[in-house]
């Protein structure tokens, strides 16, 4: 069964530094997503993609913050200065076109990020 | 702020019961719901989507939806150990399904 899968699964770096988080969606999947999850607390959304531009973003997508589809297959989500607060699981999700299965996300299994 | 609320629990269930776990949220535009379980330390897990008022069932699980109420409900059948999780309710903000937020998880304990 085709599924999203994420690298690294554990990323640590240290405050100051960028991280770039990656995941390769399933394959006929159109629709992009990132979450975070801080540890003990509830998925945040993150950011939404389609069609090479974002869709939606949240308040806690803010300059530091961007994403991108460098190829066919992978779907990057890049911190450029990372803060001790980001330190959190990160999920991407993708979904299919509408109508094939309405709007379920299928998620990957998540990096770990830690910033020292 | 749009929220989604859910009875944090723990909600513990004997081993073949029915549990029953609840969800409200607040944007009255929102037309698409889902159930996520998430194991801890892994990632959510679709269980179910529910688009219409009712219920719609696969398998153990039945999903209840009522948009005037603004309400959502899961029941799962014959409880399983396995099943002992935290159970999400998230909810796509509008229709275009690009936003999606989640509440923060009911936990779920059946007892063998």
């Amino acid at each position: 069964e085709p599924e999203v899968t994420q690298t690294p699964s554990h990323q640590v770096t240290q405050m100051g530094q960028e991280v770039i988080l990656r995941c390769v969606p399933i394959s006929n999947h159109l629709y992009f997503y990132w979450y975070r999850q801080i540890l003990g607390q509830k998925v945040e959304f993150l950011v939404s993609f389609y069609n090479n531009e974002i869709s939606e973003k949240s308040e806690i997508f803010d300059d530091q913050f961007s994403v991108e589809r460098p190829d066919g297959s992978n779907f990057t989500l890049k911190i450029r200065s990372t803060k001790l607060e980001d330190s959190a699981m990160y999920f991407c999700a993708s979904r299919q076109p509408l109508g094939t299965s309405g709007y379920e996300q299928y998620f990957g299994p998540g990096t770990r990020l830690t910033v020292t | 702020q749009k929220e989604v609320e859910q009875n944090s629990g723990p909600l513990s269930v004997p081993e073949g019961a029915i549990a029953s776990l609840n969800c409200t949220y607040s944007d009255r535009g929102s037309q698409s719901f889902f159930w996520y379980r998430q194991y801890s330390g892994k990632s959510p897990e679709l269980i179910m989507s529910i688009y219409s008022n009712g219920d719609k069932e696969d398998g153990r699980f039945t999903a209840q939806l009522n948009k005037a109420s603004q309400y959502v409900s899961l029941l799962i059948r014959d409880s399983q150990p396995s099943d002992s999780a935290t159970y999400l309710c998230a909810v796509n903000l509008g229709t275009g399904g690009f936003k999606t937020i989640f509440g923060a998880g009911t936990r779920l304990f059946v007892k063998a």
